[in-house]
C-alpha cells in the first residue's frame, strides 16, 4: 500500500528565513514520482515541484527544492527565503506509475510571520 | 491557456438529494481526475477518466459515479447524499502522459 506521511500538522516560520517541511513515504514500486503542491485559503492546489524516483539531482523551482533521499524514503521541501504570500496548506503527494493516482499526505499549514 | 474550470463553486444540498459536478480540463488534456478533500481524510481519489474511459477508481461507495464527454470534460455524480459527503471536490486534468496534476478551484459542497 502507499503512504504518505507529512508529521507537522503547523509550521511557522520568519519572513525571509528558509523553512523545510517534511515528507516521507512508503511504496514498494521500482518507479515513482514525488510533487509537493500548495493550497491557499482560495482552494486550488497548486503544482510546486516534483522529483522522478530516478533522477539523481534534487529538484529545484525558484525558491522551492525538494531535498529527496531515496533511501531513507524522504522528499522534504525547502522553501527559501519565506514570503507572507507562502502562508497556505502545503501537501505532499506520490505518483504510481501504474496508473495516474495520487496519494496525498495530510498536509502542512505554514504561518509566515512579518 | 485557460486553467481546469470547476462548476458550481459552490453547492448547498439536502440529504438524500443526488448532485451534479462539472469539469472542464485544459485543452488538449485527456485525463481528468476526481478527489474528495475533507478536514479528517484529506485529499482521497475518486476516480480517472481517459479518453472516455474510467480508468481507475478510489475507494467509494457506489452512489459516486463519474463520466467522460469526447470533449474532454467530466461529470461527478453523487446520488443519495450523506451528510459525511460534505467536501471540497476537486478536478485534475493532465495530458495523461505528463508527470503533474493541474487542479480546479473545486466544488464546496454541502449535506445539510
Amino acid at each position: 500500500a502507499q503512504k504518505i506521511t507529512q508529521t507537522q500538522p503547523g509550521m511557522f516560520v520568519q519572513e525571509k528565513e528558509a523553512v523545510t517541511l517534511d515528507c516521507t513515504y512508503d511504496t514498494s514500486d521500482p518507479s515513482y514520482g514525488l510533487f509537493w503542491y500548495k493550497q491557499p485559503s482560495s482552494g486550488e492546489m497548486i503544482f510546486l515541484i516534483y522529483q522522478g524516483s530516478y533522477d539523481q539531482q534534487n529538484a529545484t523551482e525558484g525558491r522551492y527544492s525538494l531535498n529527496f533521499q531515496k533511501a531513507r524514503k524522504s522528499a522534504n521541501l525547502v522553501i527559501s527565503a519565506s514570503q507572507l504570500g507562502d502562508s497556505a496548506m502545503y501537501f505532499c503527494a506520490m505518483r504510481r506509475y501504474t496508473g495516474n493516482q495520487f496519494y496525498f499526505g495530510t498536509g502542512t499549514s505554514l504561518t509566515v510571520i512579518p | 491557456k485557460a486553467g481546469v474550470t470547476q462548476t458550481p463553486r459552490y453547492l448547498i444540498k439536502t440529504r438524500g438529494q443526488q448532485v451534479t459536478l462539472s469539469c472542464s480540463p485544459i485543452s488538449g488534456h485527456r485525463s481528468v481526475s476526481w478527489y474528495q478533500q475533507t478536514p479528517g481524510q484529506g485529499l482521497q481519489f475518486l476516480f480517472e477518466y481517459f479518453s472516455e474511459t474510467q480508468r481507475n477508481k478510489g475507494n467509494f461507495p457506489g452512489r459516486f459515479s463519474g463520466r467522460q464527454f469526447s470533449n474532454s470534460r467530466s461529470e461527478m455524480n453523487v446520488s443519495t447524499l450523506e451528510l459525511g459527503d460534505s467536501a471540497l471536490y476537486l478536478c485534475a486534468s493532465t495530458t495523461g502522459t505528463d508527470e503533474k496534476l493541474f487542479f480546479g478551484s473545486g466544488t464546496q459542497l454541502s449535506v445539510l
